[in-house]
């Protein structure tokens, strides 16, 4: 079972480009997250959705779009990449939130950026 | 609102001896509560949950938590580390449907033989 795919592992940026961090899960669930991972900060919300067509902001959201047209996917944009935004990024996904049906989340492998 | 405080950002114990990782919360609600683990180079995986039901929660790996609602408190505890132990943990709080997490800023523990 895939669960949840993150594309690229790595990608280095110079300030100013933009680009697609892709997420899919092939387990049918509702809720879809974007966190990014910091030293000593533990993992931060970025953006959420509840379902296809719904998104809303999370703790962090300045600086990065998503879109949920699909079930499946929740692809994280950066518009104009800064410094600030080196990290590790991580998808995750549950059947509802995570307080309800028992639903853990289910987390991608992460994606690592660096922006120069 | 809501909060978590890992009290320790390291903690290492020898193998064969207990765990103990500590953890605060504050919210405003009746939280859930979670403990997350984070080997090397890997996503998240879920210790365990407490959801408002037994306050002494059970999870894989021979760990467990207790919630005590007066000390606001979620410490997670294993009585006998074992080297597969050594990864960084993440204790977590939300409320209401759980759509918002806050992650706690982890806590790597480290097992020496």
């Amino acid at each position: 079972n895939a669960g949840v795919t993150q594309t690229p592992k790595f990608q280095v940026l110079k300030t100013g480009q933009s680009m697609t961090l892709q997420c899919a899960q092939d387990m049918n669930h509702e809720y879809m997250s974007w966190y990014r991972q910091d030293p000593g900060m533990g993992l931060r919300l970025i953006h959420y959705s509840v379902g296809a067509g719904i998104t809303d902001q999370g703790e962090v959201p300045n600086g990065y779009n998503v879109s949920r047209s699909t079930t499946e996917d929740f692809p994280l944009r950066l518009l104009s990449a800064a410094p600030s935004q080196t990290s590790v990024y991580f998808c995750a996904s549950s059947y509802r939130g995570a307080s309800r049906y028992n639903s853990p989340l289910h987390f991608g492998n992460g994606t690592r950026l660096t922006v120069t | 609102a809501q909060s978590v405080t890992q009290l320790d950002s390291h903690v290492s114990v020898s193998e064969g001896t207990p765990v103990l990782l500590r953890c605060n919360y504050s919210s405003s609600y009746s939280p859930s509560l979670f403990w997350y683990v984070q080997h090397p180079n890997k996503g998240l995986q879920l210790l365990l949950k407490y959801t408002s039901a037994a306050t002494l929660v059970k999870g894989i790996n021979g760990f467990e938590a207790e919630f005590k609602k007066s000390e606001t408190s979620f410490h997670l505890t294993k009585p006998s580390a074992h080297m597969s132990d050594a990864a960084e943990y993440f204790c977590v709080v939300t409320s209401g449907a759980g759509n918002m997490l806050t992650f706690g800023g982890g806590t790597r523990l480290m097992v020496k033989p």
